[in-house]
This record gives structure tokens, C-alpha cells and sequence, in this order.
């Protein structure tokens, strides 16, 4: 079966600092991953995805991902976290039976201090 | 303009009541998605429309029934409504045909007494 692990529930860092949120998957095939982020009493937004080629993906608000096909990972990071960045993370996988459904992580929530 | 709009945004109601949630989107997308988020923050899909025709039908109970009267919008019916529904629900949308990302709505939490 598809699915996607974040391992951490709650990722704390100070402003200013780089960030790094992980994800892993287990997938049959060829990988198609996403991340999301939810802002406090709000829908999901996208920031970016993994569909094949360079394995650093460049997303909205500054944050990138790395694409490990080796350790089957595809960790969020920022060079230099924001207070507002604190917010709800989630790592997903477009499932390869029925490509309209993704399959989410929990969702790690971070905590940037100022 | 919003993309992916949800009414209503909250939504407070008895056991055993019947209430709906509505969902439209002006993206032009093709598809369109229902998940429940539950307190705990997980997210799961619950059904997804392709042109108005049902594609995903997760495990979820039959007085859960969703319409989609045209592309745009995908409306959400739920039947005797029990404790245990008291979810945030999303709708989502986005193009078909490839790898495309979703746009979620605002949410619907739904308390039930």
C-alpha cells in the first residue's frame, strides 16, 4: 500500500534558522509527491511537488524539497525560518491505482519562535 | 476571487438532523474532491468527481451523499447526522489528466450535539 510518514508531530526552530521537515514514502512505481501547508482555521495550500527530474524542488514562500530516491525521503526545508511560517505540515503521495486521490501524511505542526 | 468556495463555514446541529454543504470553484477544473479532517488534524478523501461523474468513493458510511450538479460545484449531503461526523470538511479541485496539485476550499466545521 501507498503512504507517506512524517515522523515528527511537532518540529520546533527559532526564526532566523534553516528548517527541515521530513517526510518518507513507500510507493509502488514512480513517486508523485506534494506538500501542503494549513494556516490556523484554514484550507490546505500547496507549496510544491515532486513529478520526476531535479531532485531539489523550489516551492512558494521560499521553501524547498528534497527528493531522496535512496532513502525514500522528500524533506521540506527553508534556509531561514519565519515566525510566520508556523503552521500545520503535510507530506503527500498521488496514489498510482486511482491517480485523482492523494494520500496524506499527520502533518507535523511547526513552531517557529521569534 | 475565491477559488474554491465553501458554504456554510460553520455549522452547528443535533443528532439525527440532515444538513448539506455546498462547494463551488471558478478554476475551470475538472475534478472535484470532499475530505474530512478530523480532530486530530488527519485528513482523509472522501469522494472525488471527474466532470460530474463519482471516481473515488472511500470507505465512508451511505448517509454521506455527495452531488455534483455541474463541474463546478460538489455538494455534500449528510443523513442522520451522529456524534462522530463533527469533522472540518474540505472540498478541493484541480485539473485532470496529469499531475496536477488541489486547491482546497476554506473548510465546513460541523459540530453535531
Amino acid at each position: 500500500a501507498q503512504s507517506v510518514a512524517q515522523p515528527e508531530d511537532q518540529v520546533n526552530v527559532a526564526e532566523g534558522n534553516p528548517l527541515t521537515v521530513k517526510c518518507t514514502y513507500s510507493v509502488s512505481g514512480n513517486p508523485y509527491l506534494f506538500w501542503y501547508v494549513q494556516y490556523p482555521n484554514r484550507g490546505l495550500q500547496f507549496l510544491l511537488k515532486y513529478i520526476t527530474g531535479d531532485n531539489l524542488v523550489k516551492g512558494s514562500y521560499g521553501f524547498e524539497a528534497e527528493f531522496n530516491k535512496s532513502q525514500t525521503s522528500f524533506h521540506l526545508k527553508k534556509p531561514s525560518a519565519l515566525v510566520s511560517d508556523s503552521a500545520l505540515y503535510f507530506c503527500a503521495v498521488r496514489d498510482w491505482r486511482n491517480t485523482d486521490k492523494l494520500i496524506f501524511g499527520t502533518g507535523t505542526r511547526l513552531q517557529v519562535f521569534p | 476571487d475565491t477559488a474554491v468556495s465553501q458554504t456554510p463555514k460553520y455549522l452547528v446541529t443535533q443528532m439525527g438532523n440532515d444538513k448539506s454543504i455546498k462547494c463551488e470553484q471558478n478554476l475551470g477544473h475538472d475534478t472535484m474532491y470532499w475530505y474530512k479532517q478530523d480532530s486530530k488534524k488527519f485528513l482523509k478523501i472522501m469522494f472525488s468527481y471527474n466532470n460530474k461523474e463519482l471516481i473515488i468513493n472511500e470507505t465512508v458510511p451511505n448517509r454521506f451523499s455527495p452531488k455534483s450538479p455541474d463541474k463546478a460545484h460538489l455538494n455534500l449531503h449528510i443523513n442522520s447526522l451522529e456524534l462522530g461526523d463533527s469533522a472540518v470538511y474540505f472540498c478541493a479541485s484541480s485539473q485532470a489528466g496529469g499531475v496536477y496539485e488541489q486547491y482546497f476550499g476554506p473548510g465546513t466545521r460541523l459540530t453535531v450535539t
